[in-house]
C-alpha cells in the first residue's frame, strides 16, 4: 500500500516568516495529495488539497506544490501568523484499492510573535 | 446541521474488556475510515469502509472489529486483544468510492485502558 513520509517533525518559525513543510508517497498511481491542519484539541480540517494533474496550488497564504516524478510533494505558508500554530497532515490517495487514504507522521508547526 | 459525530469524547476502559466507539454522519457519505492517532506518529489507518456491508483492513487492524450495517454508522470495536489501545481515535467520511475527496473528522475519542 501506499507510504508517506513527512518532514521535519517539528518546526519553529518567527512570525511573518516562512514555513515549508514536506512529504513524499511510494505509490506514483497516487492522484490525490490534501493537507489538514489539526489545532489543539480539534479534528484535523482540510486546508488545501492538489490533485495529480496539477502541478502547484495557491489560496491565499497557503500554496502545494507537486512533484510526480520525484513523489513529493510540499506545503508553503508565507507571512505566518501565531493562529496558523498547529500540526499539520499531508496525506495521499490513489484511485484504486479502494481509496485508501494514508497519512504523514504530522509536522508540529510553531509560530512564534 | 450536517457533519460526522463520534461518542464518546472520553472513554476509560478496564483491561481484558472490549469497547465500542461510536461513529455517525449525515453527510450521505459512501466512506468512512477509523484512525488511530498517537504522538508522533501521526495517523494510522485501522479500517475502512466504501460501501455499506463491505469494509476493508488498514494497517493496524489487529486487535480491532467493525461493522458497516448502515451506511451512516461506523462503529469501532476495541478488543481485549489489541494491546496498546490507549490512543486518540478519529473516525472521517468522504463522498467515495470512486472519488479521492476530502476527508471529513470527527471530534475524536480518547480511549485510556486503566
Amino acid at each position: 500500500g501506499e507510504n508517506v513520509e513527512q518532514h521535519p517533525s517539528t518546526l519553529s518559525v518567527q512570525e511573518g516568516d516562512s514555513a515549508v513543510i514536506k512529504c513524499t508517497y511510494s505509490d506514483s498511481a497516487s492522484n490525490y495529495f490534501p493537507w489538514y491542519k489539526q489545532e489543539l484539541g480539534k479534528r484535523p480540517q482540510l486546508i488545501i488539497d492538489i490533485r495529480s494533474n496539477v502541478g502547484e496550488k495557491k489560496d491565499q497564504r497557503i500554496a502545494v506544490t507537486l512533484n510526480k516524478t520525484a513523489k513529493h510533494f510540499s506545503l508553503h505558508i508565507t507571512e505566518t501568523q501565531p493562529e496558523d500554530s498547529a500540526v499539520y497532515f499531508c496525506a495521499a490517495s490513489t484511485p484504486y484499492n479502494n481509496n485508501d487514504m494514508r497519512f504523514g507522521a504530522g509536522t508540529r508547526l510553531t509560530v512564534k510573535p | 446541521d450536517g457533519g460526522i459525530t463520534q461518542s464518546p469524547k472520553y472513554l476509560f476502559r478496564k483491561e481484558g474488556q472490549n469497547v465500542t466507539l461510536s461513529c455517525e454522519q449525515n453527510l450521505n457519505h459512501d466512506a468512512m475510515y477509523w484512525y488511530r492517532q498517537d504522538p508522533g506518529q501521526g495517523l494510522r489507518l485501522i479500517y475502512y469502509s466504501q460501501i455499506v456491508n463491505d469494509f476493508q483492513k488498514g494497517d493496524i487492524a489487529e486487535g480491532y472489529s467493525v461493522s458497516r450495517e448502515k451506511k451512516e454508522s461506523f462503529p469501532l470495536t476495541v478488543t481485549s486483544a489489541q494491546k496498546n489501545p490507549t490512543a486518540f481515535y478519529l473516525c472521517a467520511s468522504s463522498i467515495g468510492p470512486t472519488m479521492n475527496t476530502e476527508a471529513f473528522f470527527g471530534q475524536g475519542t480518547r480511549l485510556t485502558v486503566v
